[in-house]
This record gives C-alpha cells, sequence and structure tokens, in this order.
C-alpha cells in the first residue's frame, strides 16, 4: 500500500547547521508531496509542497524535491535556528482515493543555541 | 480568529466510557478530518468527511464513529473507550477534498485508564 517513511530522530544540531531530514515514499499513482511542520503544543502547519515530479517546495528558507526516480521528497536546510524546532512531517496524496493524507511517523529537530 | 477549534484540550477517562471530542471550523470547508497520533506512527487517518452529510472510513476507524450535520461541526465519538485509544487527536479541514492546504486544529490529548 501507499506510505511513508522518514529518517528515524531526534535529531539535534547546532544553530547555523545544514538540515536534511530525509523522506522516501511508495505510491501507486502519482501523488502530491507536502512537508508538515508541528511545534511544540501545536497542530501541524503546512510548511511546503510539491504536485509533480522535479518540482522545488520551498518555504522560511526550507527546501524539498520532488525526485520520482528515488521516489523521495527530502527537505533541506542550510542554515537552522533555534526557532526550527519542532516535528517535521513528511506526507503524500493521491487524488483518485478522495485526496487523503498519508502521513510519515515525524521527525524531531532540536536545534541548541 | 478564523480557524478550527477543538474541545475538550485534554481528558482523562475511565475505560468503557463514551467519549465526544467536538471538532468546529469556521471557514466554510468542505472536507473535514480526524487523525490520531501517536508516537512513533505519525499521523493516522480515522475517519473523514468530503461534504456535509457524508463520511467515510480512513485507516484506523475500530471503536470510533463520526458524524457531518453541517459544514461546521465533525465530532468524533468513542463509544466505549479502551486504553488504546490514549493519543493526540487532531481534526483538520481543506477548502476541497482534493485540493488545497490542510489546516490542523491544537489537538485533544485523550488517555483512557
Amino acid at each position: 500500500g501507499d506510505s511513508v517513511t522518514q529518517m528515524e530522530g531526534p535529531v539535534t544540531l547546532s544553530e547555523e547547521a545544514f538540515l536534511t531530514i530525509n523522506c522516501t515514499y511508495t505510491a501507486t499513482g502519482y501523488p502530491s508531496l507536502f512537508w508538515y511542520v508541528q511545534y511544540p503544543g501545536e497542530g501541524l502547519q503546512l510548511l511546503l509542497k510539491a504536485t509533480k515530479a522535479d518540482d522545488k517546495g520551498s518555504n522560511k528558507g526550507f527546501e524539498a524535491t520532488y525526485r520520482k526516480e528515488t521516489t523521495s521528497f527530502h527537505l533541506e536546510k542550510g542554515s537552522v535556528q533555534v526557532s526550527d524546532s519542532a516535528v517535521y512531517f513528511c506526507a503524500l496524496m493521491i487524488y483518485n482515493q478522495g485526496g487523503k493524507l498519508i502521513f510519515g511517523q515525524g521527525t524531531e529537530l532540536s536545534v541548541k543555541p | 480568529i478564523a480557524g478550527i477549534t477543538q474541545a475538550p484540550t485534554s481528558q482523562i477517562l475511565a475505560a468503557g466510557r463514551r467519549m465526544t471530542l467536538r471538532c468546529t471550523q469556521d471557514m466554510r470547508h468542505n472536507a473535514m478530518y480526524w487523525y490520531r497520533q501517536d508516537l512513533g506512527l505519525g499521523l493516522r487517518l480515522i475517519h473523514y468527511s468530503n461534504t456535509a452529510g457524508t463520511t467515510g472510513k480512513g485507516e484506523v476507524p475500530d471503536g470510533y464513529s463520526v458524524s457531518r450535520a453541517n459544514t461546521d461541526d465533525f465530532p468524533l465519538t468513542l463509544a466505549s473507550a479502551v486504553p488504546s485509544q490514549t493519543s493526540v487527536y487532531f481534526c483538520a479541514s481543506r477548502d476541497r477534498a482534493l485540493t488545497g492546504e490542510l489546516f490542523f486544529g491544537e489537538g485533544s490529548r485523550l488517555t483512557v485508564l
């Protein structure tokens, strides 16, 4: 079935370090791909998305490129800040399944000053 | 402030009791969803509704029921709570079932003893 796999956390980085959070997916159709972020005590918020192969989503310094050949959508940021500490979720949506989102297990990021 | 309101924020419940988690949105979104979030498992879809008057089962529907009598409200009911239903529950909505950003409430933390 359709699924999303993320690298396990927690990930701990120093401020200004480079961030990569790996995400790979399995899907029978042509999914749209998303990254959501959950700050402590809050619900999830959309961070970025890509709807077709080779699209790059970007927001708040974060980027992810939809790689169909490797079925991946890795999240990157060149220089993380303490305020980026949160849980990050990769997700996919397949339109012929009613647009339901399938989430990965989440990766906790902790950025130290 | 427009958005999704969930209630209660937190609840401790004895096993066997009935519980309804409330969800109200004021964005006039057509589609609404209930997810549960468990450590290491990410978010899993319980039930969804693509429009008022219709509902559907998600990935983990057993032990839960929903109703969608109008556009704004989407309550989730546990008829007879069990300890495995201890989780954080998130309600979400979006304008249309197949497109659009998913907006999340702040969650309801439920503990079943």
